[in-house]
């Protein structure tokens, strides 16, 4: 199973809104609303950021937000603020012989 | 506070073994799909086993299967992850996660550093 792609760099001047992508298959991000977001600080564990696509777990602010077009997921981040720099990555279950599978990680930076 | 402790991590030789301990709190850890994901020192995020609720069903990534075995003990809150035959490219942080809110890993540990080196 290959790693979902991601960009390997975003960037945004604060206030703006960037979009990161994370491109699969159909036996993923293709075939199941199972796509899921995490961010990542240096040295820190990776926190839940959106789930089953689009939804926010309590206590992610409204300006994460998430959707799917074919094998495409995207995370947009709006109103881009100074501690939203950070890794970024997304998962998919999968219907290959390993139900899960990363993307390859987005590095977030506030201009 | 729900919470993922994992433990058990260190320095081993190629060709060594070590067991991960990842000790849980403050949820029914009965109740929920566990897994382990590592990640090698400045790289991205690598999944490596799943094991369903009651350890009926157990999933390995291709790169850790017929060396890691993924276990669990509902009575202690606990799951492990035994590692045999480890190589230098196994060397990354460990984390234990819970799976949740439509298989996402919703709860995770702090990690635990896994290091093979002679």
């Amino acid at each position: 199973q290959s790693a979902l792609t991601q960009p390997a760099s975003v960037s945004g001047s604060p206030g703006q809104s960037i979009t990161i992508s994370c491109t699969g298959t159909s036996s993923d991000v293709g075939g199941y609303n199972y796509v899921s977001w995490y961010q990542q600080h240096p040295g820190k564990a990776p926190k839940l950021m959106i789930y089953e696509v689009s939804n926010r777990p309590s206590g992610v602010p409204d300006r994460f937000s998430g959707s799917k077009s074919g094998n495409t997921a995207s995370l947009t981040i709006s109103g881009l603020q100074a501690e939203d720099e950070a890794d970024y990555y997304c998962s998919s279950y999968t219907s290959s012989s390993t139900p899960y599978v990363f993307g390859t990680g987005t590095k977030v930076t506030v201009l | 506070e729900v919470q993922l402790v994992e433990s058990g991590g260190g320095l081993v030789q190629p060709g060594g073994s070590l067991r991960l301990s990842c000790a849980a709190s403050g949820f029914t850890f009965s109740s929920y799909e566990m897994n382990w994901v590592r990640q090698a020192p400045g790289k991205g995020l690598e999944w490596v086993s799943y094991i369903s609720s009651s350890g009926s069903t157990i999933y390995y990534a291709d790169s850790v299967k017929g060396r890691f075995t993924i276990s669990r003990d509902n009575a202690k809150n606990s799951l492990y992850l035994q590692m045999n035959s480890l190589r230098a490219e196994d060397t990354a942080v460990y984390y234990c996660a819970r799976v949740h809110m439509g298989d996402a890993f919703d709860i995770w540990g702090q990690g635990t550093m896994v290091t093979v080196s002679s």
